[in-house]
């Protein structure tokens, strides 16, 4: 399985709102990552997860909350978001330990609104 | 400073042409990897091909083919007999050993084949 899934799809949601965002993969990689892609734009790395541990937060703001439960799952908890947090959000996964040779594996993405 | 420059922001071709698409890096690391990733509409990046800073053999698959050049530090792209379905786009992305999982990605090249 070289897959990885993410859901929902298409996410609407008022700046007042708290909804997550879910990414599971089964290959047994231990990297997991959140980036924010807007359109037109490379994807911008947000946070990357090392065997369930938080290790690199690229200053994103506290409205994003990530979360890894265990080690097929990775979790972004959205809370207060403004219209400008609109984006494509993509996670994706890698073999661990990370040493920049390995290739990440991307989920189709969440398209978030933000109204 | 790392850095990835694909400069051809749209290319368009008809069917069944050839088409290159450039990339060309910055990195002061001589241990270093090179990505190309696809990213059809559907939002998922998928990924094609890597390359490590020692290996400057180029690479064929199918109708795909890389050249990997140190001395102008590039690293493109062609596609033989260009079809539909490669409409997409394209980044060129670079990361570097031991340099905390990140990948750099260009600003990518949208690639419009025409029936």
């Amino acid at each position: 399985d070289t897959e990885v899934t993410q859901t929902p799809k298409h996410l609407v949601m008022g700046m007042t709102n708290k909804k997550s965002l879910k990414c599971e993969q089964h290959m047994g990689h231990r990297a997991m990552y959140w980036y924010k892609q807007k359109a037109k734009k490379p994807p911008e790395l947000m946070f990357v997860y090392s065997y369930e541990k938080l290790s690199i937060n690229e200053s994103v703001p506290s409205r994003f909350s990530p979360e890894c439960p265990n080690s097929s799952l990775l979790n972004l908890h959205l809370h207060a978001l403004q219209p400008e947090d609109s984006a494509l959000y993509l996670c994706a996964s890698s073999q661990a330990p990370v040493s920049g040779y390995n290739e990440q594996f991307f989920g189709p993405g969440t398209r978030l609104t933000v109204l | 400073a790392q850095k990835v420059t694909q400069a051809q922001t749209e290319i368009s071709v008809v069917e069944k042409e050839d088409v290159t698409l450039d990339c060309v890096y910055e990195t002061r690391d001589t241990t270093y990897y090179l990505f190309w990733y696809k990213q059809p509409p559907s939002g998922e990046l998928v990924f094609l091909i890597r390359r490590n800073s020692f290996d400057e053999q180029n690479e064929i698959s199918g109708r795909y083919s890389w050249n990997f050049q140190k001395s102008t530090s590039s690293f493109n792209f062609t596609i033989t007999a260009s079809q539909v379905v490669d409409s997409a786009v394209y980044f060129c992305a670079l990361s570097e050993m031991n340099r905390d999982d990140k990948i750099i990605f260009g600003k990518g090249t949208r690639l419009h084949i025409l029936p």
